[in-house]
């Protein structure tokens, strides 16, 4: 079972645009991290937020954590069409694992 | 920096066959943590290993073995393969020493059994 449950399931937005993307879990955690993942190639880590943290930016991108309602949620900012990928948040309970939701796939158009 | 490296990219079995993957973990790191990831799915933590022990082991039967090497290299071994061991398995190291949980993935291996 996946700890992680993603949503959308896909998103399709304008090249500009932004990209919102949701993420829940159901267990306590130190840490939940978002991947990305091109055209079912390796993953990518993009962003590590831990339980003590609120929000945090890198780049175009920026996440949030609710430790009370166990969800998270990325945001792509102006997003191009090398954004055109699957995202994945993954949780770490420290327990030695990564526990990665269903992923959310995201196209860009030109 | 070589990152990670995994061996072969795609192969063929058929059922019943056994199969070995292998894995060469980003220069500098000590633990290999292997998924699969099914098509369409997110990655299903298999096992970890850290100093040539299993550390920690996902819900795989007992077909799916594997081992760490003192190079920190790793292998995947799966007997007695079914069709729904069809997928990409990953290969992930890290430090342990940087205690972040961040994972460096390497680009998979595509196992297809017919």
């Amino acid at each position: 079972s996946q700890q992680g449950e993603e949503d959308p399931q896909a998103l399709s937005i304008q090249e500009g645009e932004n990209a919102t993307m949701n993420c829940s879990y159901k267990t306590s955690i130190n840490n939940l991290q978002w991947y990305r993942q091109n055209s079912g190639r390796g993953l990518v880590h993009l962003i590590l937020i831990r339980s003590n943290e609120r929000e945090k930016h890198s780049g175009r991108l920026r996440v949030t954590l609710d430790t009370s309602k166990k969800s998270s949620s990325l945001l792509i900012t102006a997003s191009r069409a090398a954004d055109t990928a699957s995202y994945f948040c993954a949780t770490d309970a420290r327990d030695y694992k990564l526990s990665f939701g269903a992923g959310t796939t995201v196209t860009v158009r030109a | 920096d070589a990152g990670v490296t995994q061996s072969p990219t795609h192969l063929i079995k058929t059922r019943g066959q056994q199969v070995t993957l292998r894995c060469s973990p980003k220069s500098g790191h000590d633990t290999v943590s292997w998924y699969q990831q099914a098509l369409g799915q997110g990655p299903q933590f298999i096992f970890q290993y850290y100093e040539e022990e299993e550390r920690q082991r996902g819900n795989f039967p007992d077909r799916f073995s594997g081992h760490q090497f003192p190079n920190y290299s790793s292998e995947l071994n799966v007997n007695a393969l079914l069709l729904g061991d069809s997928a990409l398995y990953l290969c992930a190291s890290s430090l342990i020493m940087a205690n972040t949980g961040e994972l460096f993935f390497g680009e998979g291996s595509r196992l297809t059994v017919l």
